[in-house]
């Protein structure tokens, strides 16, 4: 079965230093992979995406993951935080072959990223 | 021009109601899904709709039941309504199913759902 971890549930960082947010995921086959972040009463934006290409994904925003097969891992980071970057970011897996070749998204619980002036 | 649109943004009614949720898409996608996310942040998907057509249907009460009237709207409608219905609750679309490969989901705004 798939299954992502966030293995942080709050993280805090002073603005201008570099984000690092964790992700671990559990999938049989290639997953694809995706970091979603969600401001304060606001939807969820894409942030960034792993389609099997290649294994450092840049998104929006400076932030940019690394895919690693071995560890299993897809950590989020960016070199340098901004105060808009506080919100609720969601790492997220799916595995076609494990959904009967639907996108199913599976979401992991969740990383609150506070930025402290 | 908004994405994917849902209404209402809020929503707040009594235990024993019946409501419905409303979600539109204007980007051409062919596949819709409904989300819910609890009080912890939790999401999970509920159901998922291919060209009006139900795909992915998870374990979800049956006082729960999606409607398509078309590929551009996703309904979600909710009799007796019980107190841990309370969520937000996030309508999404995606270019196809994943047939073809794995496209990403957008997200409308949700629609903060309290029951009281």
């Amino acid at each position: 079965a798939q299954s992502v971890t966030q293995l942080d549930s709050h993280v805090s960082v002073s603005e201008g230093t570099p984000v690092l947010l964790r992700c671990n995921y559990s999938s049989s086959y290639s997953p694809s992979l995706f970091w979603y972040v969600q401001h304060p009463n606001k939807g969820l934006q894409l942030l960034l995406k792993y389609t099997s290409a290649a294994t450092l994904v840049k998104g929006i925003n400076g932030f940019e993951a690394e895919f690693k097969k071995s560890e299993t891992s897809f950590h989020l980071t960016k070199p340098s935080a901004h105060m808009s970057d506080a919100a609720e970011y969601f790492c997220v897996v799916s595995d076609r072959f494990l959904s009967g070749g639907y996108n199913k998204l599976i979401f992991g619980a969740g990383t609150r990223l506070a930025v402290h002036p | 021009d908004t994405a994917v649109s849902q209404t209402p943004k809020y929503l707040v009614t009594q235990m024993g109601n019946d409501k419905s949720i409303k979600c539109e898409q204007n980007l051409g996608h062919d596949t819709m899904y409904w989300y819910k996310q609890d009080s912890k942040k939790f999401l999970k998907i509920m159901f998922s709709y291919n060209n009006k057509e139900l795909i992915i249907n998870e374990t979800v009460p049956n006082r729960f039941s999606p409607k398509s009237p078309d590929k551009a709207h996703l309904n979600l409608h909710i009799n007796s309504l019980e107190l841990g219905d309370s969520a937000v609750y996030f309508c999404a679309s995606s270019q196809d199913a994943g047939t073809s490969g794995t496209y990403e989901q957008y997200f409308g705004p949700g629609t903060r759902l309290t029951v009281t």
